[in-house]
């Protein structure tokens, strides 16, 4: 299956900073998707995106297939953007997660 | 709204017991999924079904069986709880030919 890693495995921010997280893929996908779990373990979608930029308020995602990577912004962030975001990868029948990153915002 | 219920949300089990973990969903969803996750090591398939009755392991399907009777429910079930399946498990339902994944709110195991 697809190797799916992401970078840097965690994130402190001061609130209204802006960050970027990384998810690097092993092969061509046909799905690329950015996940956010909260503190209470819920997983919430929040970009399908096998390539080009998406935007969603605060977020942004852009992914560049042919070169294997896609990344997540955060711009202002704050409090509730705290949890562990994942990026997931298909190539086949099934879709592989990353180990996630790890993102905390501080007050 | 579309909902994934896990029916236990914490869970301790004693060595060797017989364990089912069970998952529904309301969206009339083919595609079912078990997932658990670790510390460092992401989300990882243990099997998923993509119709009733059907079913096909995963990344790591040791240790672990399914159950797939009705198109709502899908169950995980732990023939002999070990120690190395504390976790936490997560179930998920997809509709055929959408790429939107639906989770539970998981179950966290401890095996003692």
């Amino acid at each position: 299956g697809i190797q799916v890693e992401q970078s840097p495995p965690d994130l402190i921010l001061q609130e209204g900073a802006n960050s970027t997280l990384r998810c690097n893929f092993s092969d061509s996908v046909n799905n690329l998707q950015w996940f956010h779990q909260n503190p209470w373990g819920q997983l919430i979608n929040l970009f399908y995106i096998p390539s080009g930029t998406k935007q969603n308020g605060r977020l942004s995602a852009t992914t560049v297939a042919t070169e294997r990577y896609s990344l997540l912004y955060i711009s202002s962030s704050q409090t509730t953007d705290s949890g562990v975001y994942f990026c997931a990868a298909r190539g086949d029948y099934k879709l592989s997660f990353g180990a996630g990153t790890t993102v905390t915002v501080r007050a | 709204d579309v909902k994934v219920t896990q029916s236990s949300r914490y869970l301790v089990k004693r060595t060797g017991e017989k364990v089912f973990l069970e998952c529904v969903q309301d969206m009339d969803h083919e595609n079912m999924f078990w997932y658990r996750q670790d510390p460092g090591l992401g989300l990882r398939l243990i099997y998923f079904s993509y119709d009733v009755k059907m079913k096909e392991k995963g990344d790591i399907p040791e240790g672990y069986s399914v159950s797939r009777e009705k198109k709502e429910r899908f169950s995980l079930i732990l023939e002999s709880a070990s120690t190395n399946q504390t976790s936490m498990y997560l179930c998920a339902s997809k509709d055929r030919g959408h790429y939107g994944y639906t989770f539970g709110s998981g179950t966290r195991l401890t095996v003692v």
